[in-house]
């Protein structure tokens, strides 16, 4: 049964921080790993994806990586921003058997300081 | 439509009685998906339709819960009975049917059983 974990659960930085955010899952039959952003009281937003045969992706100031063997991926926010703030959850696709089924972490809650 | 759509956003209902929650997903999205989200809690999967494959239903937490999704397009989830332990988020994706495809989300219906 693949399952998806976040460290840490919750973090808080100084505006201006670069910082990075951890996803672990234990199985590494997966056709991509995607990560959102769930703002308070909103649904989610995708922001990155990457296929499992790719190492990273960027977008801007995000950057995700993808080490399928270990089970690891991280996304790395450069030069944070209040505007940041926000929980970030981490989704792995199955490789498919019957159904494709997307699994998501607990999320990490990520605050900004001014 | 530009997004997935959820109806109702806010639901309050008394304790035994029948919901039913709306989700319109983006138009030639085949892949749909059925989320809940407790307080503080990350998503648990319920159900995940594709085209005309028979629905994959083993997230579904009790016989009182069912889906269906009619003409490939809108679905609706239908709580029978519903109990305070009910009260969450549910949150609707979708995609398109081809490998590597980003996960779209509506808003959410807040449900709360009194």
């Amino acid at each position: 049964k693949q399952e998806v974990t976040q460290i840490p659960a919750a973090l808080s930085v100084p505006e201006g921080e670069n910082l990075v955010l951890n996803c672990s899952f234990t199985d590494s039959a997966i056709y991509n790993l995607q990560w959102f952003r769930q703002d308070p009281g909103k649904g989610l937003t995708s922001l990155l994806l990457i296929q499992s045969s790719q190492r990273e992706q960027t977008s801007g100031r995000l950057n995700a990586s993808l080490d399928k063997s270990s089970g690891r991926s991280t996304l790395y926010i450069a030069a944070s921003q209040p505007g940041d703030s926000a929980t970030y959850l981490c989704a792995v696709t199955k490789m498919k058997t019957s159904y494709d089924k997307v699994i998501f972490g607990p999320g990490t809650s990520l605050s900004v300081i001014p | 439509g530009a997004g997935v759509s959820q109806s109702p956003s806010n639901k309050v209902t008394e304790k035994g009685k029948d919901v039913e929650l709306r989700c319109d997903p983006i138009s030639g999205h085949t892949a749909l998906y059925w989320y809940r989200q407790s307080l503080g809690q990350g998503l648990e999967f319920l159900i995940y339709f594709q085209g005309n494959s028979a629905p994959d239903k083993s997230g579904l937490p009790s016989d009182r819960f069912s889906a269906e999704r009619t003409g490939g397009s809108v679905s609706t989830l239908t709580i029978q009975r519903t109990q305070q332990e009910d009260s969450a988020v549910y949150l609707c994706a979708s995609s398109q049917w081809v490998m590597n495809e980003k996960l779209f989300f509506g808003s959410g219906t807040q449900l709360s059983v009194l």
